[in-house]
C-alpha cells in the first residue's frame, strides 16, 4: 500500500519568514495530494491540494509543488503569521482508490513573534 | 450550513466496555470515514463506507465496527474497549468522487482506563 513520509516533525519559524514542509510518497499511481491544517482541539481542514497533472498551485500565501518523478511534494508558506501555528498533514490518494487518504505523520509548526 | 458533527466530544470509559462514537453529516455525502489520531502516527483509517449498507475495513480495524443504515450517520463501535484504543477519533465525509475533498468533524477524545 501507499506510504507517506513527512518532514520535519516540528518546525519553528519567525513571523514573516517562509516555511517549507516536505512529503514523499511510495505509490506511483497516487495522483491527488491534499494538505490539511489542524488547529488545537479541532479537526483537520483542507488548505490546498494538487493533482498530478500540474506541478504547482498557489493560493495567496500558500503554495504546493509536486515532483512526480521524485515522488515528493511540498507545502510552502510565505510571510508566516501567528495564525499559521498549527499541525500540518500531507496526504495522498489515487483515482480508483476509493477516496482513501494515506496521511503523513504531521508537522507541528510554531510561529515565533 | 451543511456540517459534520461528532458526539460525544470527550469520553472516559473502562476496559472491556462497549463504546459507540457518533458521526453525523448533513452534506448528503456518500463516502464516510473513521480515523484515529495518535502522536507519531498521524491519521490512520479505521473503517469507511461508500453508501448505505456498505462498510469496509481500513488499516487499523481490529476491535472496531461500523454500520451504515442511512446516508447521514456512521457510528463507530468499540466492542470491548482496550487501553490501546485511547486516542482521538475523527470522522470525515466526502462526495462520491475518488479524489474528492474529505471534510472532517471536530473529533472525539476517548480515554480507556
Amino acid at each position: 500500500g501507499e506510504n507517506v513520509e513527512q518532514h520535519p516533525s516540528t518546525l519553528s519559524v519567525q513571523e514573516g519568514d517562509s516555511a517549507v514542509i516536505k512529503c514523499t510518497y511510495s505509490d506511483s499511481a497516487s495522483n491527488y495530494f491534499p494538505w490539511y491544517k489542524q488547529e488545537l482541539g479541532k479537526g483537520p481542514q483542507l488548505i490546498i491540494d494538487i493533482r498530478s497533472n500540474v506541478g504547482e498551485k498557489k493560493d495567496q500565501r500558500i503554495a504546493v509543488t509536486l515532483n512526480k518523478t521524485a515522488k515528493h511534494f511540498s507545502l510552502h508558506i510565505t510571510e508566516t503569521q501567528p495564525e499559521d501555528s498549527a499541525v500540518y498533514f500531507c496526504a495522498a490518494s489515487k483515482t480508483g482508490g476509493g477516496n482513501k487518504l494515506t496521511f503523513g505523520t504531521g508537522t507541528q509548526q510554531k510561529v515565533e513573534l | 450550513d451543511a456540517e459534520i458533527t461528532q458526539s460525544p466530544r470527550h469520553k472516559i470509559t473502562e476496559t472491556g466496555r462497549q463504546v459507540t462514537l457518533a458521526c453525523h453529516q448533513t452534506w448528503n455525502h456518500n463516502n464516510m470515514f473513521w480515523y484515529r489520531q495518535d502522536l507519531g502516527h498521524g491519521l490512520r483509517l479505521i473503517h469507511y463506507s461508500y453508501g448505505v449498507q456498505d462498510t469496509n475495513k481500513g488499516e487499523v480495524s481490529d476491535g472496531y465496527s461500523v454500520s451504515r443504515s442511512n446516508t447521514e450517520d456512521l457510528p463507530l463501535t468499540l466492542e470491548s474497549a482496550a487501553s490501546s484504543q485511547t486516542s482521538v477519533y475523527f470522522c470525515a465525509s466526502s462526495d462520491q468522487g475518488s479524489t474528492d475533498t474529505q471534510y472532517f468533524g471536530p473529533g472525539t477524545r476517548l480515554t480507556v482506563l
